[in-house]
């Protein structure tokens, strides 16, 4: 029964690598986002998407793309992985748009580690 | 912009302190204000929110007021436990930007 679930939990990869990172959210909610957390744990968004249609695209390198297939779901694909992309990378969701003051929903999080 | 700006940590207090998180706000417009906490190896989780001048949110003992005079909305809790350790993140909302969350406080509350 959890409500924003991410998979994996972990993700070790070698530099130059192409890799993906699921999510899912069961709690009927409009508005799904990806976020990364670096290692001193300061949180910036990434994405977000509102009913499958892309709003917030957080001047993020285009190596990163991400994909909702529908509301329920927000994949996020990364290509030619940098050391600089390891973190700690949250799915989050809510009810209403991101800019509205409905709280957010988070999954547990993919640790992305590049070699 | 909209920021948040909340105390550094870490914050180190034996079980039963007394528990303040400061946090600051500037936002155009009348923000909501949100306290998030994170347990270790976990995602965000809501601990309390306020949508208002005045208003106070409340839950396990936390309890933050929105004060508009001085944009703060400090956290406090009466009496820690161990089990209170974590990050807590201030944010806020605005209508005109996605919310906007401060740097994070690490609490460690020992026996």
């Amino acid at each position: 029964d959890t409500a924003v679930s991410q998979t994996p939990k972990y993700l070790v990869t070698q530099m130059g690598n192409d890799k993906s990172i699921k999510c899912e959210q069961n709690l009927g909610h409009d508005t799904m986002y990806w976020y990364k957390q670096d290692s001193k744990k300061f949180l910036k968004i990434m994405f977000s998407y509102n009913n499958k249609e892309l709003i917030i695209n957080e001047t993020v390198p285009n190596r990163f793309s991400p994909k909702s297939p529908d509301k329920a779901h927000l994949n996020l694909h990364i290509n030619s992985l940098e050391l600089g992309d390891s973190a700690v990378y949250f799915c989050a969701s809510s009810q209403g748009g991101p800019y509205s003051n409905q709280p957010q929903h988070f999954g547990d999080g993919t640790r992305l580690s590049i070699l | 912009g909209d920021s948040v700006t909340q105390m550094e940590g870490p914050v180190t207090l034996s079980e039963e302190a007394f528990l303040t998180i400061n946090c600051t706000y500037t936002a155009t417009g009348y923000p909501s204000l949100f306290w998030y906490v994170q347990y270790p190896g976990e995602g965000l989780q809501l601990l309390l929110k306020a949508t208002k001048a005045d208003d106070k949110g409340s839950n396990k003992g936390f309890e933050a007021t929105y004060r508009k005079e001085t944009t703060s909305f400090h956290l406090e809790k009466g009496s820690v436990q161990v089990s209170d350790s974590a990050v807590y993140f201030c944010a806020l909302s605005s209508g005109n930007t996605p919310l906007v969350f401060g740097k994070g406080t690490r609490l460690s509350v020992i026996a």
